[in-house]
Formats: C-alpha cells, structure tokens, sequence
C-alpha cells in the first residue's frame, strides 16, 4: 500500500527564485489537499482538488502562488517570487471523497527554506 | 466558520501515566472531528475520527476520544503512556457534512513529553 509521497523533501531557495513541489496521492483518491505549516502551529489549508477541478483556495493563497492537478492524479504547487515569508512546511493530504466524513492521509511534506 | 483550541501547548506526564489532551471546537454544521499525531519532521498520521456515530472513538496505539456536544469537546486519552507517545498532537474539525469548505481546520498543536 503505497502512501501519499512528496517530492523534493527538503529545498532550499534564495528570495525572488520560484519554487514547485510535487504530490503524488494515494491511488484512486479523487481528493487532493494542501496545506502549509509554519515552525511551532497547526496546518492551514490553502486549496483542494476533486479529481483535476480545484474546488477551493483559501486566503492565505496568494497571486503568487499556483496549483494544478491536470490529470487528476498528481498534483504540482508552484510558488513564484518567493519571500522569506514563504518558509514552511508544505503538506499534502488525499482522500475518497464519497459524500460526506472522508478522511485525509498526509504526505511527508517539503520543507522550503526562503534564504 | 470553524475553529479548535487546545489547551496547553506542552502536556508532560510520566511513563505509564494517564494521557489526556484537550480539544474543543465549534462549528456551525455537526462536526467531523480528527486527532492526528506527527512525529519530528515527519506528516501527520491518523490517531482517531469522529463521524457522528458512537461518542467514544477507538483509535490506533491505545488512544481513544469522546465527543461532547454539551461541552463542545472531544479530548484525547490514553490510560498509560508510552515513550513512544512523545509527539505533537493535532485536533481538527470539517465540516464536509456535504457542501461548504472541506479544508480541515487544525488547533495549534499540543507537544505531548513523557517523563522517564
């Protein structure tokens, strides 16, 4: 059973460069998350996908950032400009949405450091 | 809108001692509750859900939650802690009762120590 990966794990970038991550779900999960998590709080969502339709963004995404899930399988999250701000903990989370209660699986997350 | 806090934002307790977390939440649609559990750099795991079925939830490692809609809270227990418990641990709420933001909401985490 293969869970939720993230690629890279760790990347490091100095200010203005842009970033893109990758998530790869859990297998026929029609729900992809993410979310970001600063040193010390909580996650916060930023946006999701049901299959390749993004159904929500939260505030917190600004015009600087951009996700896309094309095929509906993986999904890419690309931070342009980035500031020191920027630096967190990027989580991604996978479900079965089938109509109410489904339950989120975490990736490992990529830790973007903004130099 | 929804929100969680959990009280104290560093639980220590000795090995074999009782475990308990707290979480309350509020929510303006019949909540779905979870407690996750992360690990030095690591994602979240599932410890426990609530989905309106049964009020006391079983979880994975001898965890276990109860939902109090009169107290609107849904602590985290364990009657005999482990090492292996030291972790942060995450409450979170959705309201995904079929529309509205399916995005979950997290408290701020608490930081579980156990004390040799």
């Amino acid at each position: 059973d293969t869970g939720v990966s993230q690629n890279p794990r760790h990347k490091i970038t100095k200010r203005g460069q842009n970033v893109t991550f990758r998530c790869d779900p859990i297998s026929e999960h029609n729900r992809l998350y993410w979310y970001r998590q600063t040193l010390g709080q909580g996650p916060e969502f930023l946006t999701y996908f049901q299959n390749e339709a993004q159904l929500e963004k939260s505030r917190l995404l600004s015009d600087r950032f951009s996700a896309e899930r094309p095929k509906g399988s993986f999904s890419t999250l690309e931070i342009q400009r980035t500031e020191q701000g920027d630096s967190a903990m990027y989580l991604c989370a996978s479900s079965l949405w089938t109509g109410k209660g489904d339950t989120q699986y975490f990736g490992p997350g990529t830790r973007l450091t903004v130099l | 809108a929804q929100s969680v806090t959990q009280l104290g934002s560093h639980v220590s307790v000795s090995e074999g001692a009782l475990v308990l977390l707290r979480c309350n939440y509020s929510s303006s649609v019949p909540p779905y509750l979870f407690w996750y559990v992360q690990y030095p750099n690591q994602g979240l795991q599932l410890l426990l859900k609530y989905t309106s079925a049964a009020t006391l939830v079983k979880g994975i490692n001898g965890f276990e939650a109860e939902f109090k809609k009169s107290e609107t809270s849904f602590h985290l227990t364990k009657p005999s802690a482990h090492m292996s418990d030291a972790a942060e641990y995450f409450c979170a709420v959705s309201g995904n009762s079929g529309g509205g933001a399916d995005g979950l909401t997290f408290g701020k985490g608490t930081h579980l120590i156990i004390q040799p």
